[in-house]
Protein backbone atom coordinates (compact mmCIF):
# COMPACT_ATOMS: atom_id res chain seq x y z
CA UNK A 1 0.00 0.00 0.00
CA UNK A 2 1.55 3.08 -1.08
CA UNK A 3 1.65 5.95 1.40
CA UNK A 4 1.02 9.87 1.62
CA UNK A 5 2.90 11.45 -0.57
CA UNK A 6 4.15 15.03 -0.15
CA UNK A 7 5.89 16.91 -3.22
CA UNK A 8 8.35 19.09 -3.27
CA UNK A 9 10.14 17.96 -0.15
CA UNK A 10 12.49 21.12 -0.26
CA UNK A 11 11.45 24.80 -0.76
CA UNK A 12 13.53 28.13 -0.19
CA UNK A 13 12.12 31.23 -1.20
CA UNK A 14 11.92 35.21 -0.36
CA UNK A 15 9.18 36.65 1.76
CA UNK A 16 6.43 37.82 0.51
CA UNK A 17 6.52 35.55 -2.34
CA UNK A 18 4.01 32.46 -2.51
CA UNK A 19 4.51 29.15 -2.51
CA UNK A 20 1.92 25.70 -2.89
CA UNK A 21 2.43 22.10 -1.51
CA UNK A 22 0.70 19.23 -2.88
CA UNK A 23 -0.48 16.03 -0.46
CA UNK A 24 -1.51 12.81 -2.19
CA UNK A 25 -3.09 10.73 0.55
CA UNK A 26 -3.64 6.67 1.04
CA UNK A 27 -5.95 5.74 -1.37
CA UNK A 28 -9.35 5.44 0.25
CA UNK A 29 -8.18 7.54 2.87
CA UNK A 30 -11.21 10.29 3.09
CA UNK A 31 -9.68 12.81 6.05
CA UNK A 32 -6.73 14.53 5.27
CA UNK A 33 -4.84 16.79 7.26
CA UNK A 34 -2.32 19.43 7.39
CA UNK A 35 0.01 20.42 10.27
CA UNK A 36 3.04 22.70 10.75
CA UNK A 37 5.98 21.82 12.72
CA UNK A 38 7.97 24.52 13.65
CA UNK A 39 11.78 23.93 14.87
CA UNK A 40 11.98 22.26 17.88
CA UNK A 41 8.02 21.90 18.45
CA UNK A 42 5.26 19.07 18.08
CA UNK A 43 3.58 19.82 14.73
CA UNK A 44 -0.16 21.96 15.28
CA UNK A 45 -2.78 20.97 12.99
CA UNK A 46 -3.74 23.59 10.36
CA UNK A 47 -6.25 22.67 8.93
CA UNK A 48 -8.83 18.96 8.75
CA UNK A 49 -10.52 17.93 5.48
CA UNK A 50 -13.36 14.86 5.11
CA UNK A 51 -13.46 14.50 1.75
CA UNK A 52 -13.58 17.92 0.06
CA UNK A 53 -15.44 19.44 3.13
CA UNK A 54 -13.40 21.81 5.95
CA UNK A 55 -13.89 20.13 9.46
CA UNK A 56 -11.52 22.41 11.47
CA UNK A 57 -9.71 25.29 10.17
CA UNK A 58 -9.62 27.50 13.60
CA UNK A 59 -5.65 27.16 13.72
CA UNK A 60 -5.39 28.04 9.76
CA UNK A 61 -3.89 31.90 9.58
CA UNK A 62 -6.87 33.05 6.42
CA UNK A 63 -5.35 36.17 6.49
CA UNK A 64 -2.23 34.17 4.56
CA UNK A 65 -2.54 30.61 4.26
CA UNK A 66 -5.20 28.55 2.18
CA UNK A 67 -5.89 25.13 1.26
CA UNK A 68 -8.17 23.40 -0.80
CA UNK A 69 -9.44 19.57 -1.54
CA UNK A 70 -11.61 19.99 -4.34
CA UNK A 71 -12.21 16.25 -5.56
CA UNK A 72 -11.68 14.85 -2.17
CA UNK A 73 -8.44 13.26 -2.77
CA UNK A 74 -5.36 15.30 -3.00
CA UNK A 75 -5.12 18.58 -1.12
CA UNK A 76 -2.77 21.81 -1.90
CA UNK A 77 -2.05 24.16 1.11
CA UNK A 78 -0.97 27.40 -0.21
CA UNK A 79 0.56 30.53 2.05
CA UNK A 80 0.81 34.02 0.06
CA UNK A 81 2.57 35.98 0.89
CA UNK A 82 5.06 33.99 2.93
CA UNK A 83 6.77 35.50 5.86
CA UNK A 84 10.11 34.93 7.92
CA UNK A 85 8.10 32.73 10.64
CA UNK A 86 6.62 30.52 8.49
CA UNK A 87 9.88 28.49 7.84
CA UNK A 88 8.47 24.80 8.77
CA UNK A 89 7.94 21.48 7.74
CA UNK A 90 4.44 21.12 6.30
CA UNK A 91 3.25 17.62 6.89
CA UNK A 92 0.27 16.26 5.77
CA UNK A 93 -1.75 13.34 7.24
CA UNK A 94 -4.36 10.67 5.98
CA UNK A 95 -7.03 8.45 8.48
CA UNK A 96 -8.93 5.58 6.63
CA UNK A 97 -13.00 5.57 7.87
CA UNK A 98 -12.53 2.81 10.26
CA UNK A 99 -9.36 4.19 11.23
CA UNK A 100 -8.08 6.11 14.52
CA UNK A 101 -4.38 6.01 12.89
CA UNK A 102 -3.30 8.84 10.86
CA UNK A 103 -0.33 8.22 8.85
CA UNK A 104 2.05 11.00 8.09
CA UNK A 105 3.84 11.75 5.07
CA UNK A 106 8.02 12.79 4.87
CA UNK A 107 6.64 16.42 5.01
CA UNK A 108 8.14 19.43 3.13
CA UNK A 109 10.56 21.26 4.54
CA UNK A 110 10.22 25.25 3.58
CA UNK A 111 12.89 28.36 4.23
CA UNK A 112 12.11 31.51 3.77
CA UNK A 113 14.70 34.44 3.38
CA UNK B 1 -8.75 22.30 23.77
CA UNK B 2 -6.45 20.24 24.86
CA UNK B 3 -2.93 19.83 26.22
CA UNK B 4 0.41 17.83 25.36
CA UNK B 5 3.17 18.50 28.04
CA UNK B 6 6.40 16.43 27.73
CA UNK B 7 8.85 17.40 30.33
CA UNK B 8 11.66 15.63 29.37
CA UNK B 9 13.60 17.57 26.24
CA UNK B 10 16.09 14.53 25.88
CA UNK B 11 17.33 11.60 27.21
CA UNK B 12 19.93 8.96 26.66
CA UNK B 13 20.47 5.56 27.33
CA UNK B 14 22.54 2.71 26.52
CA UNK B 15 21.83 -0.01 23.80
CA UNK B 16 19.19 -2.52 25.85
CA UNK B 17 18.42 -0.69 28.52
CA UNK B 18 14.65 0.11 29.52
CA UNK B 19 13.57 3.80 28.96
CA UNK B 20 10.26 5.32 30.87
CA UNK B 21 9.37 8.43 28.18
CA UNK B 22 6.92 10.93 30.39
CA UNK B 23 3.89 12.56 29.12
CA UNK B 24 0.66 14.54 30.46
CA UNK B 25 -2.31 16.03 29.05
CA UNK B 26 -5.32 18.10 29.85
CA UNK B 27 -8.37 17.22 28.32
CA UNK B 28 -12.27 17.91 29.24
CA UNK B 29 -13.11 15.43 27.08
CA UNK B 30 -14.73 12.17 28.09
CA UNK B 31 -13.53 9.96 25.08
CA UNK B 32 -10.58 10.59 24.02
CA UNK B 33 -7.22 8.90 22.21
CA UNK B 34 -3.80 9.18 23.04
CA UNK B 35 -0.86 8.15 21.46
CA UNK B 36 3.05 7.95 21.45
CA UNK B 37 4.65 8.89 17.75
CA UNK B 38 8.01 8.50 16.44
CA UNK B 39 10.03 10.71 13.99
CA UNK B 40 13.04 9.40 12.92
CA UNK B 41 15.80 11.73 11.73
CA UNK B 42 14.43 11.33 8.42
CA UNK B 43 11.60 12.56 9.47
CA UNK B 44 8.57 10.68 8.42
CA UNK B 45 6.02 10.33 11.42
CA UNK B 46 5.19 6.91 12.70
CA UNK B 47 3.07 5.37 14.94
CA UNK B 48 4.68 3.36 18.04
CA UNK B 49 1.31 2.88 20.04
CA UNK B 50 -2.33 4.08 20.36
CA UNK B 51 -4.36 4.08 23.66
CA UNK B 52 -8.22 4.22 24.18
CA UNK B 53 -9.08 6.06 27.31
CA UNK B 54 -12.07 4.53 27.83
CA UNK B 55 -9.84 1.05 27.75
CA UNK B 56 -8.49 0.14 31.37
CA UNK B 57 -5.92 -1.84 30.50
CA UNK B 58 -2.55 -0.98 29.06
CA UNK B 59 -1.43 -0.95 25.53
CA UNK B 60 1.59 -3.27 23.98
CA UNK B 61 3.15 -3.54 21.34
CA UNK B 62 5.82 -5.79 21.25
CA UNK B 63 9.29 -3.70 23.40
CA UNK B 64 6.82 -0.58 23.77
CA UNK B 65 4.40 -0.43 26.48
CA UNK B 66 2.31 2.56 28.17
CA UNK B 67 1.39 3.17 31.49
CA UNK B 68 -2.05 5.10 31.48
CA UNK B 69 -2.95 6.85 34.27
CA UNK B 70 -6.28 7.84 33.88
CA UNK B 71 -7.06 10.27 37.02
CA UNK B 72 -3.77 11.51 36.89
CA UNK B 73 -3.76 11.98 33.15
CA UNK B 74 -0.69 10.42 32.65
CA UNK B 75 0.39 8.17 29.37
CA UNK B 76 4.04 7.20 29.73
CA UNK B 77 5.83 5.23 26.97
CA UNK B 78 8.21 2.18 27.89
CA UNK B 79 10.75 0.75 25.41
CA UNK B 80 12.41 -2.24 26.65
CA UNK B 81 15.58 -3.83 24.92
CA UNK B 82 16.02 -0.60 23.54
CA UNK B 83 17.81 -0.63 20.14
CA UNK B 84 19.97 1.83 18.02
CA UNK B 85 17.27 1.82 16.10
CA UNK B 86 14.87 3.75 18.55
CA UNK B 87 16.66 6.86 18.62
CA UNK B 88 14.64 9.41 17.34
CA UNK B 89 12.20 12.33 18.37
CA UNK B 90 9.30 10.95 20.30
CA UNK B 91 6.20 12.59 20.07
CA UNK B 92 3.17 12.28 22.84
CA UNK B 93 -0.53 13.34 20.90
CA UNK B 94 -3.99 13.17 21.58
CA UNK B 95 -7.33 13.67 20.41
CA UNK B 96 -11.16 13.76 21.32
CA UNK B 97 -13.38 11.09 20.05
CA UNK B 98 -15.71 12.66 16.81
CA UNK B 99 -15.37 14.50 14.34
CA UNK B 100 -12.80 16.91 14.57
CA UNK B 101 -10.01 14.68 15.65
CA UNK B 102 -7.00 16.73 14.78
CA UNK B 103 -4.08 15.65 17.02
CA UNK B 104 -2.81 17.99 20.03
CA UNK B 105 1.07 17.20 19.98
CA UNK B 106 3.71 17.78 23.28
CA UNK B 107 6.60 19.14 22.14
CA UNK B 108 8.85 15.99 22.07
CA UNK B 109 11.02 13.97 23.49
CA UNK B 110 14.58 13.27 21.93
CA UNK B 111 15.62 9.72 22.62
CA UNK B 112 19.44 8.82 21.99
CA UNK B 113 20.62 5.09 22.34
CA UNK B 114 24.09 4.87 22.99
CA UNK B 115 25.76 1.75 21.42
Amino acid sequence: EAGVAQSPRYKIIEKRQSVAFWCNPISGHATLYWYQQILGQGPKLLIQFQNNGVVDDSQLPKDRFSAERLKGVDSTLKIQPAKLEDSAVYLCASRGGNQETQYFGPGTRLLVL
Amino acid sequence: AQTVTQSQPEMSVQEAETVTLSCTYDTSENNYYLFWYKQPPSRQMILVIRQEAYKQQNATENRFSVNFQKAAKSFSLKISDSQLGDTAMYFCASHSGGGADGLTFGKGTHLIIQP
